[in-house]
């Protein structure tokens, strides 16, 4: 089946706008996870959605970041005001339920802000 | 919080040899370890996982070793072949419940020579 999608594959914007990253998580999957992977570092969690529960948001480094799940299934991840040190690969997860299941990552977002 | 400190950071060995990679973390409630495989421009893909109450587990070529009284776990790849060249990433989870997030150490490039 279709694996999680996420789009653009790549952005370059300039300093001081807004984007706008989505996923498409796999069909059935209720825990959505946002991730940013910066170059030759691991990856940073940013945000959790699990069903209808309330999100964690205890990895948004600003409030500049912001994240919604619509409908339970799509996700857009939104930064305001771009900065050059957002630049990195943004990576979306999904899995079947919780966190202790395996999470299925999507090809990634490589945001550029020049 | 959660320390994952990941060693090395880059491993180079002939096809036909052993690989390994360690992970130590620092928080003993931590209780989910799982292993991820990153190939050039995709995104991570889990290849193995441990949970505590587990101190080795195998699959083919692949195994994982935990001891929780050191905080330490370990991914051993045998028989190594180029299509095992990739980033390795360990992560770890403290699931209480529906809370809790992987935490990723910051990766091993691995190069496997023909």
């Amino acid at each position: 089946g279709a694996g999680v999608s996420q789009s653009p594959s790549n952005k370059v914007t300039e300093k001081g706008k807004d984007v706008e990253l989505r996923c498409d998580p796999i069909s059935g999957h209720t825990a959505l996870y946002w991730y940013r992977q910066s170059l030759g570092q691991g990856l940073e969690f940013l945000i959790y959605f699990q069903g209808n529960s309330a999100p964690d948001k205890s990895g948004l480094p600003s409030d500049r970041f912001s994240a919604e799940r619509t409908g339970g299934s799509v996700s857009t991840l939104t930064i305001q005001r771009t900065q050059q040190e957002d630049s990195a690969v943004y990576l979306c997860a999904s899995s079947l339920a919780g966190l202790a299941y395996e999470q299925y990552f999507g090809p990634g977002t490589r945001l550029t802000v020049t | 919080g959660e320390n994952v400190e990941q060693h090395p950071s880059t491993l180079s060995v002939q096809e036909g040899d052993s690989a390994v990679i360690k992970c130590t973390y620092s928080d003993s409630a931590s209780n989910y370890f799982p292993w991820y495989k990153q190939e050039l421009g995709k995104g991570p893909q889990l290849i193995i996982d441990i949970r505590s109450n587990v101190g080795e587990k195998k699959d083919q070529r692949i195994a994982v070793t935990l001891n929780k009284t050191a905080k330490h776990f370990s991914l051993h790849i045998t028989e190594t072949q180029p299509e095992d060249s990739a980033v390795y990433f360990c992560a770890v989870s403290t699931i209480r419940g529906s809370q809790g997030n992987l935490i990723f150490g910051k990766g091993t490039k691995l190069s496997v020579k023909p």
